[in-house]
């Protein structure tokens, strides 16, 4: 029961370009939304969250959006830049405090110079 | 400190060996996690533990699987008579007490492959 899907494994995008990035989810129980990069031979790295009590997140070149009657968010990056080449995963949490973390399968990003 | 370190970075055994892995947190992180991640998929939570105590443990976490943090430190996931389905990426993580999600920080993982 995959609750959290990427559907997209992989992404390509010119660099300074926008890159989008999403994620859906199924269980309405879920409030806190995360979203992780991983380089390879590395483990994943926060790079930016979001509550259910909003609607966007922003942080610097990354913005995060969230729709909950559509069970649907995605990460913005941009402009886009070869650093962000990296596998990027969402995450969720059924509240703040809650320590488990619920992950998509991913979706790998390219940024071709 | 560096980060959440993991030893080793990579295990090859053989199925029905057992098999431990070594995690430690970043210092005073009074939470620790662990994790799987197998090909294609993004990481799943096995356990968590605050200080020594064992708070949850995943349906994923079978018999054939313990977890340990004796001192509070760091911590042992064992794996007692391996499969070829236990092959994998296992992922440890640390948070404060007193931080939130965003304050998981992964180690490099320890990948295990049985053959």
């Amino acid at each position: 029961d995959q609750q959290v899907k990427q559907n997209s494994p992989s992404l390509s995008v010119q660099e300074g370009r926008i890159s989008i990035l999403n994620c859906d989810y199924t269980n309405s129980m879920f409030d806190y939304f995360l979203w992780y990069k991983k380089y390879p031979a590395e483990g994943p790295t926060f790079l930016i969250s979001i509550s259910s009590i909003k609607d966007k997140n922003e942080d610097g070149r990354f913005t995060v959006f969230l729709n909950k009657s559509a069970k649907h968010l995605s990460l913005h990056i941009v402009p886009s830049q070869p650093g962000d080449s990296a596998v990027y995963f969402c995450a969720a949490s059924r509240d703040f405090g809650n320590e488990k973390l619920t992950f998509g399968t991913g979706t790998r990003l390219t940024i071709i110079p | 400190d560096t980060g959440v370190s993991q030893d080793p970075r990579h295990k090859i055994t053989k199925r029905g060996q057992n098999v431990t892995f070594r995690c430690d947190p970043i210092s005073e992180h009074n939470r620790l996690y662990w994790y799987r991640q197998t090909l294609g998929q993004g990481p799943e939570f096995l356990t968590y533990f605050q200080n020594e105590a064992q708070l949850e443990k995943s349906r994923l976490l079978s018999d054939r699987f313990s977890a340990e943090r004796p001192k509070g430190s760091f911590s042992t996931l064992e794996i007692q008579r391996t499969e070829q389905g236990d092959s994998a990426m296992y992922l440890c993580a640390s948070s404060p007490m007193t931080g939130g999600l965003e304050t998981q920080y992964f180690g490099p993982g320890t990948r295990l492959l049985v053959l």
